[in-house]
């Protein structure tokens, strides 16, 4: 089974500077990786996900991750982040044949001024 | 474009009453459908999903239930709801390997 991790679960950072989000996962099989964030009492928005290709991805909002395979790793970066970012931000795994998408426990992001 | 629906937003109801959520998709035929709840400190937990109509599969045995009775509608069900049961409820549908969420509905058991 496919697990996820997300090393930290609270990230405070300050407008404009950069922020990383870790995410681990384990899986004995190819997988699919994503990455969503989650606005106060809304759904889950897909900020971006790597299925094949290139092992950088960028995605909505000037966000970016770095695919590594042999860490496992499917972090998540911004360099200057906005007052608007601060919200819960979710990394998921699903096995590349598979049906079910796996999350980890979330990394909530404060941006402060 | 497809676009997913739920309702209601919001629900306020007491311990031992039932609960009927609904979700519907709009803009695909015969989706993958998916109920995850997200409780206060425990992440997001996959509770059902469904391939077809009539085809549910269980994650997480507990006293709620889901059904499909037509190809785009997911329905999440109880018969007497517990207060362990309040969460935000998350209903999503597959596409091409990627899940997009409905806007949730907010259960509060009292």
């Amino acid at each position: 089974a496919q697990s996820v991790t997300q090393l930290d679960s609270q990230v405070p950072v300050f407008e404009e500077a950069p922020v990383e989000l870790r995410c681990n996962y384990s899986s004995s099989v190819s997988v699919y990786l994503f990455w969503y964030v989650q606005y106060p009492n809304q759904g889950l928005q897909l900020l971006l996900k790597y299925l094949s290709g290139s092992t950088l991805v960028k995605g909505i909002n000037g966000f970016e991750a770095e695919f590594n395979k042999s860490q496992t790793s499917f972090h998540l970066r911004k360099p200057s982040v906005h007052i608007s970012d601060t919200a819960e931000y979710f990394c998921a795994v699903n096995k590349a044949a598979g049906n079910k998408l796996t999350f980890g426990g979330g990394t909530r992001v404060l941006v402060k001024p | 474009s497809q676009t997913i629906h739920q309702w209601p937003a919001t629900l306020v109801q007491p311990v031992g009453s039932p609960l009927s959520l609904e979700c519907t998709v709009e803009g695909t035929s015969n989706p993958n459908l998916y109920w995850y709840r997200q409780a206060a400190g425990r992440g997001l937990q996959l509770l059902f999903y469904s391939v077809g109509i009539g085809q549910i599969s269980s994650e997480v045995p507990q006293n709620l239930s889901a059904s499909r009775p037509q190809d785009r509608q997911f329905i999440l069900s109880s018969k007497k709801l517990l207060l362990s049961d309040s969460g935000f409820y998350l209903c999503a549908w597959r596409g091409t390997g990627t899940l997009y969420f409905g806007p949730g509905t907010r259960l509060t058991v009292t």
